[in-house]
């Protein structure tokens, strides 16, 4: 166990619906990812938050949104949903301080795997 | 942009059987080198950082090594516990600390 909390473990959904994802960072962790894995994309940056505020924007869809509370749960949204939306999607954290430290190294979750039918 | 190669997508091992994982990088200022492993219905899970050419990391059986185009995942005698795919990631200059690049990875397979 990562200490990264993700859920649903699975979700099976339909095009055109909306979905979210949810992810709990580690104890004391400030920041967090979202990454999606596809077979043909491999690992893709989507977005960071660090306590409270996006950090970092990759190739995120606009009908992607995400948020982080003020307990430091993130969600990730998911709307109008197609086909190629089907993936892994992982949330990762980090204490999100300094340049070199450990605090840096991202601690993945388990995943979400998403399917569209 | 920020590029990433892993060579190859695939390797088969005997136990025992030492070999290298390459991974080829293009990056505008290096700001770190990330190695991860991957199980299958699991996340990355960190294995080590390189930062500047020259520099080697040691854990168990990997060893990773990093030139300024390319690091190596070094793994010596492996068993059949490390098979798994093992992702490389970039982080360049003026890039958030958690927006890596990852490439496509090489799936490893040790057989008994």
């Amino acid at each position: 166990d990562s200490g990264v909390t993700q859920t649903p473990k699975h979700l099976i959904t339909a095009t055109g619906q909306r979905v979210t994802l949810r992810c709990s960072p580690r104890s004391g962790d400030l920041s967090v990812y979202w990454y999606q894995q596809s077979l043909d994309q491999g690992l893709q940056f989507l977005i960071q938050y660090y306590n409270g505020e996006e950090r970092a924007k990759g190739n995120i869809l606009e009908r992607f949104s995400a948020q982080q509370f003020p307990d430091l749960h993130s969600e990730l949204n998911l709307s109008s949903l197609e086909l190629g939306d089907s993936a892994l999607y992982f949330c990762a954290s980090s204490a999100g301080t300094g340049v070199r430290s450990g605090a840096n190294v991202l601690t993945f979750g388990a995943g979400s795997r998403l399917t569209v039918l | 942009e920020d590029q990433v190669t892993q060579s190859p997508e695939a390797l088969r091992l005997q136990e025992g059987e030492s070999s290298s994982l390459n991974c080829s990088y293009t990056v505008s200022g290096l700001r770190g080198l990330f190695w991860y492993r991957q199980d299958p219905g699991k996340g990355p899970e960190f294995l080590f950082t390189l930062y500047s050419a020259g520099e080697e990391k040691e854990k168990e059986r990997l060893k990773a090594t990093l030139t300024k185009k390319e690091s190596f995942l070094h793994i010596t005698a492996p068993k059949p516990e490390d098979s798994a795919t093992y992702l490389c990631a970039v982080r360049g200059r003026g890039t958030s600390y958690g927006k890596l690049t990852f490439g496509q990875g090489t799936i490893l397979t040790v057989h008994p």
